[in-house]
């Protein structure tokens, strides 16, 4: 059982360049999030999407585009990367956004650098 | 007030102390409580919820105070595979995504 499982685990850029961060669930859930770690920030959301079809902004939306693709797949574009989006990225997944006991289920993360 | 509010540590202690972390939250219509946690350069992981009779999993104590809006995590007879950094999660309001604080670091020493 494979969970969520985010690509690539780690990734070099040089700013100004493009990427896309992929995330998949295979737990049948119908929310995903896109997170962001940087020391002593904690977890920061980036954006979510609550079912198939629809994506919301968190905290740091800016800088960002995502797109969900179907109910398994979530993905996170960094259209013009810069050095302020380095960081850890993880993707996660949930039966429901804002149900009574959600639990998260998290990838395994992206090292990303932006030089 | 950030909603939720945790002492980033970290905590150091020896094997087998009993260890205790606190978080605060600020929206009092919050209804779910976690602990997360997380290993150095590992993904979180749901360690447990909070119930409003407190819970025990083992050497892990789980507590809620609604009155004064903290959830409490109590270790006992820490063990060096404790080292972790323990993440407080609480429901916001309405149908928006769980808050997470910003972590407690725990080492244990031999």
């Amino acid at each position: 059982n494979a969970g969520v499982t985010q690509t690539p685990k780690f990734q070099v850029l040089k700013t100004g360049q493009s990427m896309t961060l992929q995330c998949a669930q295979d737990m049948n859930h119908n929310s995903m999030y896109w997170y962001r770690q940087d020391p002593g920030m904690g977890l920061r959301l980036i954006y979510y999407s609550a079912s198939e079809g629809t994506t919301d902004k968190g905290e740091v939306p800016n800088g960002y585009n995502v797109s969900r693709l179907n109910k398994r797949e979530f993905s996170l574009r960094l259209e013009s990367a810069a050095p302020s989006q380095t960081s850890v990225y993880f993707c996660a997944s949930s039966e429901a956004t804002g149900t009574v006991n959600e639990k998260l289920f998290f990838g395994s993360g992206t090292q990303l650098s932006v030089l | 007030r950030k909603e939720v509010e945790q002492d980033p540590g970290p905590f150091n202690v020896p094997e087998g102390a009993t260890v205790a972390f606190n978080c605060t939250y600020s929206n009092s219509a919050s209804q779910s409580f976690f602990w997360y946690r997380q290993d150095c350069r590992k993904e979180p992981k749901l360690l447990m919820s909070v119930y409003s009779s407190g819970n025990e999993d083992g050497r892990f104590t789980a507590q809620l105070n609604r009155a004064s809006q903290y959830i409490s995590l109590l270790i006992r007879d820490s063990k060096l595979s404790d080292s972790a950094t323990y993440l407080c999660v609480v429901t916001s309001s309405g149908n928006t995504p769980l808050v997470f604080g910003k972590g407690t670091r725990l080492s244990v020493i031999a």
